[in-house]
Formats: C-alpha cells, sequence, structure tokens
C-alpha cells in the first residue's frame, strides 16, 4: 500500500513545495512519480525515486529509498499545480500500486 | 514520438463485457510490456494489468482478476483488454501505457483514455 501526504496542498507561486510518499513495505527505489492535470492523462516526472524524466524542469526533484519518498519543488509554477502520484514498481507479479495522490492547489 | 491510441470504451450493462484496444505506435512495440491503468471518475489511479513484449506473461490486480484478460497482437501493434462480468465499479476511465521495459516498471507514455460506464 502507498500513502500520499497530504491530501491537497494550498500553496502560492514560488514557494517550495515537499510532497511525500511511504510504502507499506520497502520498495528498494523503484518508485516514480507522475504529474496530473484536469483532463489530461498522467504524465511520467521522476523514476527511480530521483532520476529525472526527459524534459522535466530541475526545479522537480525526487529522493527516499525503502519506505520513504518525497518529491520536491523548490519554486512552484502556475504550471505545477496540478495532481501528483506515486507508483511503486518493485514486483509486477503483486502489481504496481500506486499512492492516492496530492492536490497542489493554488493558495 | 510515441503515440498511443485507445479505443472501444462505451456504455455496458452490469455482467457485460467490452474489449478495449490500444494502438501504439513510434517505438519497437514488441520490445516493451504494456499496462492498463485505469481512474474512477474524480479519485485515483488504479493499475489494472500488465503484458510483456512477447505477451508470454500476464499481471492483474486482484480486483479484477478473473474477469479481465489482456492480450496483445505484435503484427499490429495493438494491446487489448478483454473486460468481462463488469460490475460498476468497473466504471473509470481507461488508460493504456508503455512500460520501461520489457517487465512491469514505471509509465513512461500513456494514451489519452478511453471511458468505461458500467450501469443499466
Amino acid at each position: 500500500v502507498m500513502t500520499q501526504s497530504p491530501a491537497t496542498l494550498s500553496v502560492s507561486p514560488g514557494e517550495r513545495v515537499t510532497l511525500s510518499c511511504r510504502a507499506s513495505e520497502s520498495v528498494s527505489t523503484n518508485l516514480a512519480w507522475y504529474q496530473q492535470k484536469p483532463g489530461q492523462a498522467p504524465s511520467l516526472l521522476i523514476y527511480d525515486a530521483s532520476t529525472r524524466a526527459a524534459g522535466i524542469p530541475a526545479r522537480f526533484s525526487g529522493s527516499g529509498s525503502g519506505t520513504d519518498f518525497t518529491l520536491t519543488i523548490s519554486s512552484l509554477q502556475s504550471e505545477d499545480f496540478a495532481f501528483y502520484y506515486c507508483q511503486q514498481y518493485n514486483n509486477w507479479v503483486r502489481g504496481l500500486t500506486f499512492g492516492g495522490g496530492t492536490k497542489v492547489e493554488i493558495k | 514520438e510515441v503515440q498511443l491510441v485507445e479505443s472501444g470504451g462505451g456504455l455496458a450493462q452490469p455482467g457485460g463485457s467490452l474489449r478495449l484496444s490500444c494502438v501504439a505506435s513510434g517505438f519497437t512495440f514488441d520490445d516493451y510490456a504494456m499496462s492498463w491503468v485505469r481512474q474512477t471518475p474524480g479519485k485515483g489511479l488504479e493499475w489494472v494489468a500488465g503484458i510483456t513484449g512477447s505477451g508470454g506473461s500476464t499481471y492483474y490486480a486482484d480486483s479484477v482478476k478473473g474477469r479481465f484478460v489482456v492480450s496483445r497482437d505484435n503484427s499490429k501493434n495493438t494491446v487489448h483488454l478483454q473486460m468481462n462480468s463488469l460490475r460498476a465499479g468497473d466504471t473509470a476511465v481507461y488508460y493504456c501505457a508503455k512500460d520501461r521495459a520489457n517487465y512491469g516498471d514505471y509509465l513512461e507514455d500513456w494514451g489519452q483514455g478511453t471511458l468505461v460506464t458500467v450501469s443499466s
């Protein structure tokens, strides 16, 4: 089970944002983060816990291993207001599970 | 450029069936595993099923095991999701997605999704 917190984060543009994702058991660094905007499919931000996907700005960073992970946005831009989901891919046989998501909204 | 285009969604009755398809382009299709992920209206994401590049191995979420079948036709760059014994709780947007490699992994590319509504 993947648990994300908080469920909603109200922030102002330019602020630093930290999102949390916790796994019920160790997933090593087999963790990805996705961004989803209303009416769109999710898109990959971070994989292997800390590697930015192609074209992702440097203001996005990921960290963690084992059971505790963090996605940080160093200075929130207007286009970053969206939902963010973590996903573990440690064991395909047992399923690729997503967290419940965090909504980052304008304060 | 990777493109994934889903089709086959629509309205189905409880207990009924639907078959979703996803046509892929822009990459060597049989080198990659493919997944189906769904999103209930207003809710989060749920991985549903995955299949290896050859189609030789398939994996399912417990919520759909025994009811859904994932398959692929590599000659047509297409992956399918056969959904049987549908329930109201299966109502969702269904996305097909390309895995990073030929096994369950993170999802590099996503289609735009197709809506499945299960209702009488």
